[in-house]
């Protein structure tokens, strides 16, 4: 099983300021990794497929990168909107995905 | 549009059985690999099940493999899981997914939250 680790658990950051997320693979998944993002009460919304592609109307200010163990989700400027619960999930070993504990994105 | 909507949650004991249906809008079941995933409260999210688009070899998780069903009704359009002697750990809120080419979540319904307790 691969196991996905995010970094930080919680991420405080002030409106406006860049939010840089972690997400860690125990095994090379290559770019088969998405971001999905969760409010209170909702369920994930996908944010980035392929480690690097937006999905449908996700805004330019969420970035991806990276491959093999190590990804980056960027917020470029934190809205009010953008305080919210982010997760990673790798579809590398598919039946067998999995997604990381999640990191929180709170205001400063 | 594409629109999930689950419903079949609620209050068990421990042994019971129950069953999520999840009436899908906007696509076909069968064209898609469709998911179970579920949220413990307070947790992450974790897959519970999934259906091939071909309908064959329907996959689960460990924690749930011998105790959950997941079926579908193409005529329908209905999603279903059916879940054999809960557990406490099984509390959670059980989202319907669909998968884009079985890979990862491109649309999910709002969730139906089953709690068992004694």
């Amino acid at each position: 099983e691969i196991v996905l680790t995010q970094s930080p658990a919680t991420l405080s950051v002030s409106p406006g300021e860049r939010a840089t997320l972690s997400c860690r693979a125990s095994e090379s998944v290559g770019v088969n990794l998405a971001w999905y993002q969760q409010k209170p009460g909702q369920a994930p919304r996908l944010l980035i497929s392929g480690a690097a592609n937006r999905a449908t109307g996700i805004p330019a200010r969420f970035s991806g990168s990276g491959s093999g163990t190590e990804f980056i989700l960027t917020i470029s400027s934190l809205q009010s909107e953008d305080f919210a619960l982010y997760y990673c999930q790798q579809y590398k070993k598919w039946p067998l995905l999995s997604f990381g504990p999640g990191t929180k994105v709170d205001i400063k | 549009q594409v629109q999930l909507v689950e419903s079949g949650g609620g209050v068990v004991q421990p042994g019971e059985s129950l069953r999520l249906s999840c009436v899908v809008d906007g696509f076909t079941v069968r064209s898609f690999a469709m998911y179970w995933v579920r949220q413990a409260p307070g947790k992450g999210l974790e897959w519970v099940a999934v259906i091939p688009y071909d309908g064959r070899n329907e996959y689960y998780g460990d924690s749930v493999k011998g105790r959950f069903t997941i079926s579908r009704d193409s005529s329908k359009n209905i999603l279903f899981l059916q879940m054999d002697s809960l557990r406490s750990e099984d509390t959670a809120t059980y989202y319907c997914a669909r998968s884009h080419l079985a890979l990862y979540f491109d649309s999910w319904g709002q969730g139906t939250l089953v709690t068992v307790s004694s």
